[in-house]
């Protein structure tokens, strides 16, 4: 089933600790997407990549890095965890005009 | 800045019509998106508009004016699965889309 999918679906991690979010889809879409999603606010967009090989700071960028080697994966590190990312993250893709958005079902992260 | 406003939460009876209006002050506008969030689950795409008027599909239509910076879902024949929190989101000049905080949606029987 064509898709996007993320894991793991749910974490505890101390704070302090390295952590990689990943992300993959099998839509062969250009672009790819990390948000967050936070009780009261919008999705916020971490980082973006257009086209494997490029990759971009969204609204949110600190404390994330993200690589795209290649078109079907997009992972998230977090390199020194913080409470302040305790967070519903999600990855999406989309074609590069970016119309119409595909998200992974989540990863619900909590730093304790 | 840029700012998507929606209501929070709205209540409408099963069977019934609503409308969730959407107002945006953003940098460039390349098309206003609606999507459906099911509590715990990912958002899923309902609607596109990118020019002035009304977009219809099904049970659910979109209509925007961009003059207004301005636009609403209207859902008709409510059933209780149209539970759920209903974003809107901007596609500014530079292509990156700019979400509202949702509006979550009850539905009474």
């Amino acid at each position: 089933i064509a898709g996007i999918t993320q894991a793991p679906t749910s974490q505890i991690l101390a704070a302090g600790r390295r952590m990689t979010l990943r992300c993959t889809q099998d839509m062969r879409h250009n672009a790819m997407y990390w948000y967050r999603q936070d009780l009261g606010l919008g999705l916020r967009l971490i980082h973006y990549s257009n086209t494997a090989g490029t990759t971009g700071k969204g609204e949110v960028p600190d404390g994330y890095s993200v690589s795209r080697a290649n078109t079907d994966d997009f992972p998230l590190t977090l390199a020194s965890a913080v409470p302040s990312q305790t967070s519903v993250y999600f990855c999406a893709s989309s074609e590069l005009d970016n119309t119409e958005a595909f998200f992974g079902q989540g990863t619900r992260l909590t730093v304790v | 800045g840029q700012n998507i406003d929606q209501p929070t939460e709205m209540t409408a009876t099963e069977g019934a019509i609503v409308q969730i209006n959407c107002t945006y002050q953003t940098s460039g506008f390349n098309g206003l998106f609606w999507y459906q969030q099911h509590a715990g689950e990912a958002p899923t795409f309902l609607s596109y508009n990118v020019l002035d008027g009304l977009e219809e599909k099904g049970r659910f239509s979109s209509f925007l004016s961009r003059s207004k910076g301005y636009s609403y879902l209207l859902l008709k024949e409510l059933q209780m699965k149209d539970s759920a929190s209903y974003l809107c989101a901007v596609m500014d000049s530079n292509y990156q889309l700019i979400w509202g905080a949702g509006t979550k949606l009850i539905i009474k029987p």
